[in-house]
């Protein structure tokens, strides 16, 4: 069966450091991997997708970068975190172009 | 612009107090429909997939339906671990495939 993993599951961070989200996806060959972004009252905003190794497509200009350096591993990255990047940050993969997303337990970062 | 609204944003219910969860939505043409639920502090689990107006689909409590403009989540005597936030999201035919999410139905059920 397959299994998604996501770490760390919180973070607290200061203003200024850099971020690195891991997210892996195990029992799966080329799934698509998304990173979305959900903020509190607010609905899942896509950050990034990516449908193969080294393709990254961003959804939303910001401080975020991602890569995808191995088929199943997908990472969300910052040189210099804002404190508008505090968040809920889930990690999310799918076969081919489907809908059904599966989600990771997620990683909870505070920015002070 | 495609767009997915759910309401209400949230629903307080008696334990055995039966209810439904609305999505509406504004699309150029639906590819498919899905409904999540998330526990608090987690990531969404998927629940159903809806592809076509009149399609239904149950699960324990749970039954989700679907017409041309909204879809609705009934719940029918719910339990008190029945109480999460429930989400929508649609797929989009001919274009991106990436599923717009809703802001949710925040559910909770008193015992």
């Amino acid at each position: 069966s397959q299994t998604i993993h996501q770490w760390p599951a919180t973070l607290v961070q200061p203003v200024g450091s850099p971020l690195s989200l891991e997210c892996t996806v195990e029992g799966t060959s080329n799934p698509n991997l998304y990173w979305y972004r959900q903020a509190a009252g607010r609905g899942l905003q896509l950050l990034f997708y990516s449908v193969g190794i080294g393709q990254i497509s961003s959804e939303v200009p910001q401080n975020l970068s991602a890569s995808r350096p191995q088929d199943r591993q997908f990472i969300l990255s910052s040189k210099k975190l804002l404190l508008s990047d505090s968040g809920f940050y889930l990690c999310a993969w799918a076969t081919g172009n489907t809908g059904e997303l599966f989600f990771g337990e997620g990683s909870r970062l505070t920015v002070l | 612009e495609d767009q997915v609204t759910q309401s209400p944003e949230a629903l307080r219910l008696q334990e055995g107090e039966s209810s439904s969860l609305n999505c509406s939505y504004t699309v150029s043409g639906l590819r498919g429909l899905f409904w999540y639920r998330q526990d608090p502090g987690k990531g969404p689990e998927f629940l159903f997939t809806l592809y076509s107006a009149g399609e239904e689909k149950e699960k324990e409590r749970l039954k989700a339906t679907l017409t041309k403009k909204e879809s609705f989540l009934h719940i029918t005597a719910p339990k008190p671990e029945d109480s999460a936030t429930y989400l929508c999201a649609v797929q989009v035919s001919g274009g991106s495939y990436i599923p717009t999410f809703g802001r949710g139905t925040s559910l909770i059920v008193h015992p």
